[in-house]
């Protein structure tokens, strides 16, 4: 049981639709993030927070809207989106931002299908 | 720039033939290098951090090994359960990406009964 939960496991939806995706963690964390996994592509950090602050903000396009009520809940946003944007959203939390010595500890991800 | 190259991209052992993943990084001063493996259908897990050259870690049949340019998984006697995509990052300590995670894009291990 990972101590990062992230619903839906699955989504499929259209381009013109709007869902958002949750994540909650456990472990008593302060930064939290989300990341996006493609096909032969490393990771790719899209946004970070920080004791319920954005720090930082990947250069993401502005269908992505994150929100982050408190320092145990992430949500994602989700609205117009293309197909090219179908692929893993990985929520990770760590205790701090920045602390080297503090691995992220990941969710098991949203599996997200554009069509 | 901060960049983190696996290799190879794919790797098929038999059980019990040992061998060795690689991780090249160029970074802005190194804070640390991070493994982790990645099941299907399932978020990267933490194996290691290694902060300095020289440095080793084990943890079962794994051991990472760091020097100034890149890092090494061994992988000792393999089972079929080591099957998985195993993850290099790299956090620099200063410059634009500081704070941050670098990931390469990981090599995917088979281990063949």
């Amino acid at each position: 049981e990972t101590g990062v939960t992230q619903t839906p496991r699955h989504l499929v939806m259209g381009m013109t639709n709007k869902k958002s995706l949750k994540c909650e963690q456990h472990l008593g964390h302060n930064a939290m993030y989300w990341y996006k996994q493609s096909a032969k592509k490393p990771l790719e950090l899209m946004f970070v927070y920080n004791f319920k602050e954005q720090t930082e903000n990947n250069s993401v396009p502005s269908r992505f809207s994150p929100e982050c009520p408190n320092s145990s809940h992430l949500f994602l946003h989700l609205h117009t989106l293309q197909p090219e944007d179908s692929a893993l959203y990985l929520c990770a939390s760590s205790p701090e931002w920045g602390q080297g010595d503090s691995p992220l500890h990941f969710g098991n991800g949203t599996r997200l299908t554009v069509t | 720039e901060d960049q983190v190259t696996q290799s190879p991209e794919a790797l098929r052992l038999q059980e019990g033939e040992s061998s060795s993943l690689n991780c090249s990084y160029t970074v802005s001063g190194l804070r640390g290098l991070f493994w982790y493996r990645q099941d299907p259908g399932k978020g990267p897990e933490f194996l290691f951090t290694l902060y300095s050259a020289g440095e080793e870690k084990e943890k079962e049949r794994l051991k990472a090994t760091l020097t100034k340019k890149e890092s090494f998984l061994h992988i000792t006697a393999p089972k079929p359960e080591d099957s998985a995509t195993y993850l290099c990052a790299v956090q620099a300590s200063r410059g634009a990406g500081a704070n941050n995670l670098f990931f390469g894009t990981g090599t995917r291990l088979t281990v063949i009964p």
